[in-house]
């Protein structure tokens, strides 16, 4: 069965600090694999996705991942981060059912920026 | 990406009553939805799957008689939470998706008092 771990709950950066959010996916066959983030009170929003193609996946606001499947990871990335990036963030991964995607969420790393 | 609106946005409704959820999938058909619950400072846990024109899937430990899932059209789902009570408190998000990837209504804060 398909599943996604986010091994830290919270990572504390300074502004303007380059951040990584680690993600690994569990998986026995082929994966589509995402990265949404959640402001407070508010709901989701696609940073980006991992379809097929090119394993560095460039996103809104700045984010990237790359998709390692030798490690299994999906790491999000971002080389100098803003106040304005605090929020939670989810690695997902995608389970085909009866012809759609059913979404299993990580249990989220939630980014906070120092000024 | 496509369009799926989620209705109301935020809802308070006394112990004891029922309060119904609506998920729309604007600009495509979903045979299949998806009903996410997610606890304060916690991830979405999926409840349930909706089938259009089928009886819904509910994961374990999601009781189906409390949680009424109703997938009429293959534009429309509904979720409604039956006799609620202040721990039935969360927000609550809906999914509808092609094979690929999944779009999420705006979700839903249902407060109980």
């Amino acid at each position: 069965a398909q599943s996604v771990t986010q091994l830290d709950s919270q990572v504390p950066v300074f502004e303007e600090a380059p951040v990584e959010l680690r993600c690994n996916y569990s998986s026995s066959v082929s994966v589509y694999l995402f990265w949404y983030v959640q402001y407070p009170n508010q709901g989701l929003q696609l940073l980006l996705k991992y379809l097929s193609g090119s394993t560095l996946v460039k996103g809104i606001n700045g984010f990237e991942a790359e998709f390692n499947k030798s490690q299994t990871s999906f790491h999000l990335r971002k080389p100098s981060v803003h106040i304005s990036d605090t929020a939670e963030y989810f690695c997902a991964v995608s389970v085909l059912y009866s012809s759609a995607s059913k979404i299993i969420f990580g249990s989220g790393t939630r980014l906070s920026i120092r000024p | 990406g496509a369009v799926v609106s989620q209705h109301p946005s935020r809802v308070i409704c006394k112990s004891g009553t029922s309060v119904k959820i609506e998920c729309r999938s604007l600009d495509f058909q979903a045979t299949t939805m998806f009903w996410y619950r997610q606890f304060p400072k916690q991830s979405l846990m999926l409840m349930a799957t909706s089938n259009e024109g089928s009886k819904a899937t509910y994961e374990q430990g999601v009781e189906k008689d409390k949680f009424l899932i109703n997938h009429a059209s293959l534009t429309l789902s509904t979720l409604t939470v039956t006799s609620a009570h202040p721990e039935d408190s969360s927000f609550y998000i809906c999914s509808a998706s092609g094979p690929a990837e999944a779009f999420f209504g705006q979700g839903t804060r249902l407060t109980v008092v």
